[in-house]
């Protein structure tokens, strides 16, 4: 069974520094993987994700996430964080392929942003 | 382009009460799928339909629970009778059958009292 593990549930930066938002996954085959952003009572929003090809994925907003098997990670960061930013992070993965869409989600990680 | 549009966006119900959530996917998106999210947990799969057949409904707590999708568009969730654990935000999300990125509708956050 896959499993998703979000390391520190609330991580807290100031404005324009680094966003680092760790993210572990546990799976007999290389997942995909998926980060999403919630704001508050809103849904999840696609930040990006990675199927194949190129282990370093770009998303919207700023954000990239690189994938390392070794490590069995997919941190997403982001250079200079911005207000704008502050929302639950949330990293999924699904099996590759097949019929089975899937998604296990982490926990989530909450992003504050500090002026 | 319309997104996933769900509703209500809030309810507040008695315990034993019956309750429906409604969700119209984004249109020629396939499949369709119905996730809760309790507090402070991230979402959790409840029934994946591909068209109007439910292929994954093993997470649907069957006593309580039911979903339909007639005709293979809007899907409506119901809980019969509802308990206080059931108290989540209900999340429908939709996709074509070969695109991995969900979209996502806003949710119904229920609230059993």
């Amino acid at each position: 069974a896959q499993s998703v593990t979000q390391l520190g549930s609330h991580v807290s930066v100031s404005e324009g520094a680094l966003v680092l938002l760790r993210c572990n996954y546990s799976s007999s085959v290389p997942p995909y993987l998926f980060w999403y952003v919630q704001y508050p009572n809103q849904g999840l929003q696609l930040l990006l994700k990675y199927t194949t090809g190129a282990t370093l994925v770009k998303g919207i907003n700023g954000f990239e996430a690189e994938f390392k098997k070794s490590e069995t990670s997919f941190h997403l960061t982001k250079p200079s964080a911005h207000m704008s930013d502050a929302a639950e992070y949330f990293c999924a993965v699904s099996d590759p392929g097949g019929s089975n869409y899937k998604l296990t989600f982490g926990k989530g990680t909450l992003l504050t942003v500090n002026p | 382009e319309a997104g996933v549009v769900q509703s209500p966006r809030y309810k507040i119900i008695e315990k034993k009460q019956p309750v429906a959530f409604w969700c119209n996917p984004i249109s020629g998106h396939n499949t369709l799928y119905w996730y809760r999210q309790n507090l402070g947990q991230g979402p959790e799969l409840l029934i994946r339909y591909e068209n109007e057949e439910a292929v994954d409904d093993s997470q649907l707590p069957k006593d309580r629970f039911s979903a339909e999708r007639l005709k293979g568009v809007d899907s409506t969730l119901k809980i019969q009778p509802a308990e206080l654990g059931d108290s989540a935000v209900y999340l429908c999300a939709s996709s074509l059958t070969s695109n991995y990125g969900y979209t996502f509708g806003s949710g119904t956050r229920l609230t059993v009292v």
